[in-house]
């Protein structure tokens, strides 16, 4: 079945710089690639997402890019802003939406 | 529209103990789908749905059954609670395979 591995763990930045996290997958029949963003006691909102047609997607200050060679794809934050401290998670979809483990954003002002 | 419901929100269980978690959306959604999720593990797929009718195992199904008789609701039934069941737990659906999910607000459940 599909596996997702998510890096760092933790990422801590400084305001206005940027922030990457990375992830991996293993099934080469998913297609579909979104990010979520879990603040702290609530429930995953979804950021952004990729399919597997398109190499890259931009919305503002959040960017995602996908290499279907390699399995991996990345979540890229610009412009970082102390409200941008969260959860995200990836996820990738063949027959089933699967997350990676999660990384922890802090932006310190 | 009220989206994706989940009931209750928290929910103490002695051990041994059977109870079913409720979720509900009114968006028409095909897909429904239970993740628990735990401290540094990320949400981890318990059961899904494609359809009314159809349902499957994700990757962390033993202890909790599901069924999917008309296509508004999913309930997670736990059939026997330990205490390794103690978690969050989220109901998403959503319309079509290249969607994202929409997350309910989730049941914190804790299991003595």
């Amino acid at each position: 079945g599909e596996n997702v591995e998510q890096h760092p763990s933790t990422l801590s930045v400084q305001e206005g710089d940027s922030a990457v996290i990375k992830c991996t997958y293993s099934d080469s029949a998913s297609n579909y690639f979104p990010w979520y963003k879990q603040e702290l006691g609530k429930r995953p909102q979804l950021i952004i997402d990729i399919r597997s047609n398109v190499g890259e997607k931009k919305d503002q200050r959040i960017a995602v890019t996908l290499n279907k060679t390699a399995k991996h794809f990345s979540l890229h934050i610009t412009e970082t802003q102390p409200e941008d401290s969260a959860v995200y998670f990836c996820a990738a979809h063949g027959d089933k939406l699967i997350f990676g483990t999660g990384t922890r954003l802090q932006v310190f002002p | 529209n009220a989206g994706v419901t989940q009931t209750p929100k928290f929910q103490v269980l002695k051990t041994g103990q059977s109870m079913t978690l409720q979720c509900a959306q009114d968006m028409n959604h095909e897909y429904m789908s239970w993740y628990r999720q735990d401290p540094g593990m990320g949400l981890r797929l318990i059961h899904y749905s494609v359809g009314a009718g159809i349902t499957d195992q994700g990757e962390v199904p033993n202890g909790y059954n599901v069924s999917r008789s008309t296509t508004e609701d999913f309930p997670l039934r736990l059939l026997s609670a330990a205490p390794s069941q103690t978690s969050v737990y989220f109901c998403a659906s959503r319309y079509g395979l290249s969607n994202g999910y929409t997350f309910g607000s989730g049941t914190r459940l804790t299991v003595v």
